[in-house]
């Protein structure tokens, strides 16, 4: 079965400084990938996703995300983090092809002044 | 813009209760979920429907039942709830064109008291 994992739980980030949240899938084949954002109170809200091709993508507020296939990986980067950053991260692949998630266990970012 | 909205961003009630959860989504999407979110388990999913009056379990339906007898309505539905359906409920849906992501409501806090 497909299954996903974020190692950290919690990350704390200066304001300004870089970021990177580590996402480990297992899937035999290539998967589909997304990194979704969950703001205290908030439902989730998509940053970005992978299907194929370049293995760099772009998201939205400024986030991007490498595939990695030979680490099985999925990392989601921001080269400046805000205030407004703080928030829980998931990463999600589509398992099976079947139009359901496997969503990791997420990780909460703090950002300090 | 996608919009699923969910009745209720609160609630309580009561052990021994029959409780509804309303979900509806305006993107004429074929696909919604319900999801259960607890704090280091990240999002389990507990039903799927793929159509109207079309039903799958998720990974965790026990206690749990599932109505969808309009496109853009999908009801969650505790049957007697219990103290450990305590949680956040989260409504999705999306498209079944491609692997596109899923859109989530902004959540439902239940409290079983």
């Amino acid at each position: 079965a497909q299954s996903v994992t974020q190692p950290d739980i919690h990350i704390t980030v200066s304001e300004g400084a870089s970021l990177e949240l580590r996402c480990n899938y297992s899937y035999g084949a290539t998967p589909y990938l997304f990194w979704y954002v969950q703001s205290p109170g908030q439902g989730l809200q998509l940053l970005l996703k992978y299907f194929s091709g370049d293995t760099l993508v772009q998201g939205i507020k400024g986030f991007e995300a490498e595939f990695k296939r030979s680490q099985s990986s999925f990392n989601l980067r921001k080269p400046s983090v805000h205030w407004s950053d703080a928030a829980e991260y998931f990463c999600a692949v589509d398992r099976s092809n079947d139009y359901k998630l496997s969503f990791g266990a997420g990780t909460t970012v703090t950002v300090r002044a | 813009d996608v919009k699923v909205t969910q009745s209720s961003r609160y609630l309580v009630k009561r052990t021994g209760e029959k409780v509804f959860l309303e979900c509806v989504q305006d993107m004429d999407h074929e696909n919604m979920f319900w999801y259960r979110q607890d704090p280091g388990l990240g999002l389990r999913l507990i039903y799927f429907s793929y159509d109207v009056k079309m039903k799958e379990k998720g990974d965790i339906p026990e206690g749990y039942s599932v109505s969808r007898e309009k496109k853009e309505r999908f009801s969650l539905i505790l049957e007697s709830a219990s103290t450990n359906q305590t949680s956040m409920y989260l409504c999705a849906s999306s498209t079944r064109q491609g692997h596109q992501p899923q859109h989530f409501g902004d959540g439902t806090r239940l409290s079983i008291l």
